[in-house]
């Protein structure tokens, strides 16, 4: 059964800085991996999406990889800004449904 | 872009009620979905539909009914709503596009109370 688990649950940096968030999953056999942005009380907006083929897609000041043989992506977030804060989900897909993992809540100080 | 209605965003209901959540998308997917999300379990699965009046059940399909009468269409159906139900209630339809890349639209969520 696959299993999605995003790594660390909550993370709070100060403006300007980079970074990561993570993604590990366990089972490799997947058509694609999306990475979505959820505001407090609303709904996800997707960010981006990786093709099963693909390593990686940029959109903006963000890049996700993805190295399946490892189980595992990133979203990387380049000069980080309070409005980037929000909770961030990895999903997977490898049939009809998508599997979330539970999330990373981002804060972005000013 | 697709656009993926939520009819109600705030919803207050009673134990024993039934209630109804509706989902309308305008770009003619062919897969709708119903989560709902709680803090700590994350998304789940509820229901989930690949074509009119065709539906399967997710990962937590009890105490849940589901309709899809037109293809733009899904509702979900809270036959007697109970406290356990209160949770934001996400609706998500997609296009499989390939060898089944689902690529999903979230609706903005209804945030349901029982009480």
């Amino acid at each position: 059964k696959q299993e999605v688990t995003q790594i660390p649950a909550a993370l709070s940096v100060p403006e300007g800085e980079n970074l990561v968030l993570n993604c590990s999953f366990t089972d490799s056999a997947i058509y694609n991996l999306q990475w979505f942005r959820q505001d407090p009380g609303k709904g996800l907006t997707s960010l981006l999406l990786i093709q099963s083929s693909q390593r990686e897609q940029t959109s903006g000041r963000l890049n996700a990889s993805l190295d399946k043989s490892s189980g595992r992506s990133t979203l990387y977030i380049a000069a980080s800004q309070p409005g980037d804060s929000a909770t961030y989900l990895c999903a997977l897909s490898s049939s009809y449904k998508l599997i979330f993992g539970s999330g990373t809540r981002l804060l972005v100080r000013p | 872009d697709v656009k993926v209605t939520q009819s109600s965003r705030y919803l207050v209901k009673r134990t024993g009620e039934k209630v109804f959540l509706e989902c309308v998308q305008d770009m003619d997917h062919e897969n709708m979905f119903w989560y709902r999300q709680d803090p700590g379990l994350g998304l789940r699965l509820i229901y989930f539909s690949y074509d009119v009046k065709m539906k399967e059940k997710g990962d937590i399909p009890e105490g849940y009914s589901v309709s899809r009468e037109k293809k733009e269409r899904f509702s979900l159906i809270l036959e007697s709503a109970s406290t356990n139900q209160t949770s934001m209630y996400l609706c998500a339809s997609s296009l499989v596009a390939g060898s089944g890349a689902n690529v999903l639209t979230f609706g903005a969520g209804s945030r349901l109370t029982v009480l």
